[in-house]
């Protein structure tokens, strides 16, 4: 059964640099979002992704933050400075029909800023 | 803007009992979906059941099931014949159907701890 994967699964980073994590979507799925759980608390959305654009995004989802699709196949969050309270689990999820509204999640990055 | 309500942070049941978590939410829409979500310590999100606000009749995944009340604006998971395998966080998300890819709505969730 095809899956979402995320790469890394556990980064650890200086505050003030500069990380990107990665997710490969399940193929067919048309639309992906970022979505982020710091540690003892809800899982919060971030940003949603359509058709090479952002399609919403959250008060978090800030200048700092960035996502793209640059191959079709990579689906990057890219946090330009990292800040202490950028710790926490990220997960990229994708949807194939949007009527569908069934999101599935891949297994997460955890994000340690230092 | 929608907000999901899950009034219970921990339950504890035993092996082979029945529970039921409850969630409440709260939203202006009348087309929209209900999810619950299971979190095992592997910290990975995995969809337990769904339930389309326009269908009256509760869905069911084997020993999980839902009582959705849409007039009151409630979306409880009933786990029968718990497993130990069930111990996990369980959260209560919400998602509008209108068109646009809107995120998922989350409740706090509830951590279910099934005991042998």
């Amino acid at each position: 059964e095809p899956e979402v994967t995320q790469t890394p699964s556990h980064q650890v980073t200086q505050m003030g640099q500069e990380v990107i994590l990665r997710c490969v979507p399940i193929s067919n799925h048309l639309y992906f979002y970022w979505y982020r759980q710091i540690l003892g608390q809800k899982v919060e959305f971030l940003v949603s992704f359509y058709n090479n654009e952002i399609s919403e995004k959250s008060e978090i989802f800030d200048d700092q933050f960035s996502v793209e699709r640059p191959d079709g196949s990579n689906f990057t969050l890219k946090i330009r400075s990292t800040k202490l309270e950028d710790s926490a689990m990220y997960f990229c999820a994708g949807d194939a029909l949007l009527v569908n509204n069934e999101q599935f999640f891949g297994p997460g990055t955890r994000l340690t800023v230092l | 803007a929608q907000t999901v309500t899950q009034s219970q942070p921990e339950m504890s049941v035993q092996e082979a009992e029945t529970v039921t978590l409850s969630c409440t939410y709260d939203t202006s829409e009348s087309n929209y979906y209900l999810f619950w979500y299971k979190q095992p310590p592997s910290r990975q999100m995995i969809l337990v059941i769904r339930q389309e606000a326009y269908k009256q009749q509760n869905a069911t995944e084997n020993r999980f099931s839902v009582n959705f009340q849409k007039a009151a604006k409630s979306f409880s998971l009933k786990i029968s014949d718990s497993q130990l395998g069930d111990t996990a966080m369980y959260f209560c998300a919400f998602a509008y159907s209108g068109g646009g890819a809107d995120g998922l709505t989350f409740g706090k969730g509830t951590h279910l701890i099934i005991q042998p």
